[in-house]
């Protein structure tokens, strides 16, 4: 029984185009994250969310956008996609945003043709 | 450079063998490790975290951890076939313990 669901689990798209990756999660925690991992690159952060405040943001892109609705959302809305934007995009929750684990959603896999 | 390196890139061991990971840190902010275990096509989970110099065990895997070198190391005793999967080395650096820096990961199979 996943407690990070994360919708859709494949998500196709033409560039230049617009989706939004959903993330719910069921732990009880008060922080939440995204991770992208693409071929021949390390799992990358890209945004960090405590109480659902935006905590730190380290992606370069305005095209990136998180939005928080609720304290158990993190959805992660990518605006004019490119065909480097293809890759698997993991939310994550811990407790606090300390040094906890993190525990990750099954990812949605995104290919931008 | 990968603040986070670790090797070997890929690792093949008999059942039954023992697995040996490397995990290094260029960054000297780095303060704590963990290492993650990522089956093909699933999402990586938690396997074990280190804070303090020394050594942790836990069942068949061991981390020790050289805080004056930035080394981190995981064994693996009596691998087993669903040991096979990516192992991804973390760390956190200091003043910012919300973001995790990850390495290319190691891949072991464990021969049958």
């Amino acid at each position: 029984d996943p407690k990070i669901i994360q919708k859709p689990k494949y998500l196709v798209a033409v560039t230049g185009s617009e989706k939004i990756l959903i993330c719910e999660q069921y732990l009880g925690h008060n922080a939440m994250y995204w991770y992208r991992q693409s071929a021949k690159k390390p799992l990358e952060f890209m945004f960090s969310y405590s109480y659902q405040k935006l905590m730190d943001n380290q992606t370069a892109s305005s095209r990136f956008q998180p939005q928080s609705s609720k304290k158990n959302h993190l959805d992660l809305q990518i605006t004019a996609l490119k065909p480097d934007d293809s890759a698997t995009y993991f939310c994550a929750s811990s407790q606090q945003g300390g040094q906890e684990t993190l525990y990750f959603g099954s990812g949605t896999r995104l290919t931008v043709l | 450079q990968q603040k986070v390196q670790q090797s070997p890139e890929s690792l093949i061991v008999p059942e039954g063998g023992m697995a040996s990971l490397n995990c290094t840190s260029s960054d000297r902010n780095v303060d704590y490790f963990w290492w993650y275990r990522q089956h093909s096509g699933k999402s990586p989970k938690m396997l074990m975290s280190i804070f303090s110099n020394g050594e942790k065990e836990e069942g068949r895997f061991t981390v020790h951890l050289n805080k004056a070198s930035l080394h981190t190391s995981l064994h693996i005793r009596d691998s087993q076939p669903s040991d096979s999967a990516l192992y991804l080395c973390a760390a956190s650096m200091t003043g910012n313990t919300r973001k995790l820096i990850f390495g290319l990961g190691t891949t072991l199979q464990v021969q049958p």
